[in-house]
């Protein structure tokens, strides 16, 4: 395994439902990142982990947004309630969090959710 | 509030000649400077990046050029090959990398043979 997995890579749920997405990152790096990707926009930032601490959350994450990565391998992302502007690109990536190429953050193919 | 921008939402070139994808930012606290192309179904992929100390970094056929009085920079792909096709996006970051990305509205660059 030498990329960022995603799973599932398609989701389609009824609005009010839970959902949970996971990522497993490259293995030996500490970051993990999760970002949101919609139709026509970049990809915009959510949440970040060095091992298990969660850093940082944008002021963007509703509530009903969490994100845990337990034993700082894998990540869960769980959205509470969705609503249908929930639907959008889940992307996760990982990167090491010292060294020269630090800056360089490896993208999973992400997980697409469409709430109907 | 989106700091950074991509302009131009697409981009079409002649297969041989060069593809110059620009970027702008507002937020002059960024100190590096990345772009990821993006190709359907799969995540990004990065290509190259700047640090705000360099006004030029260049990797085979792709050349990023910083400049930060005008909060600009561009990728300049030379000669552009129809595997260029793609989505590319310029993103931004503090503490020289090492912080989470902001990225632009990305470029659909289509190379025509």
């Amino acid at each position: 395994d030498t990329g960022v997995s995603q799973n599932p890579r398609h989701k389609i749920t009824k609005r009010g439902q839970n959902v949970t997405f996971r990522c497993d990152p490259i293995s030996e790096h500490n970051r993990l990142y999760w970002y949101r990707q919609t139709l026509g926009q970049g990809p915009e930032f959510l949440t970040y982990f060095q091992n298990e601490a969660q850093l940082e959350k944008s002021r963007l994450l509703s509530d009903r947004f969490s994100a845990e990565r337990p034993k700082g391998s894998f990540s869960t992302l769980e959205i509470q309630r969705t609503e249908q502007g929930d639907s959008a690109m889940y992307l996760c990536a990982s990167s090491l969090s010292t060294g020269p190429s630090s800056y360089e953050q490896y993208f999973g193919p992400g997980t697409r959710l469409t709430v109907t | 509030d989106q700091q950074v921008k991509q302009n131009s939402p697409s981009l079409s070139v002649q297969e041989g000649r060069i593809s110059i994808l620009n970027c702008d930012y507002t937020n002059s606290m960024f100190d590096y400077f990345l772009w990821y192309k993006k190709y359907p179904a799969e995540g990004p992929t990065f290509l190259i990046s700047i640090s705000s100390i360099k006004d030029k970094n260049e990797d085979g056929r792709f050349t990023v050029f910083l400049n930060k009085s005008a909060k600009h920079l561009s990728l300049h792909i030379v000669p552009s090959q129809p595997g260029d096709s793609a989505v590319y996006f310029c993103a931004a970051s503090n503490n020289f990398g090492n912080e989470k990305l902001t990225f632009g509205t990305g470029t659909r660059l289509t190379i025509i043979p």
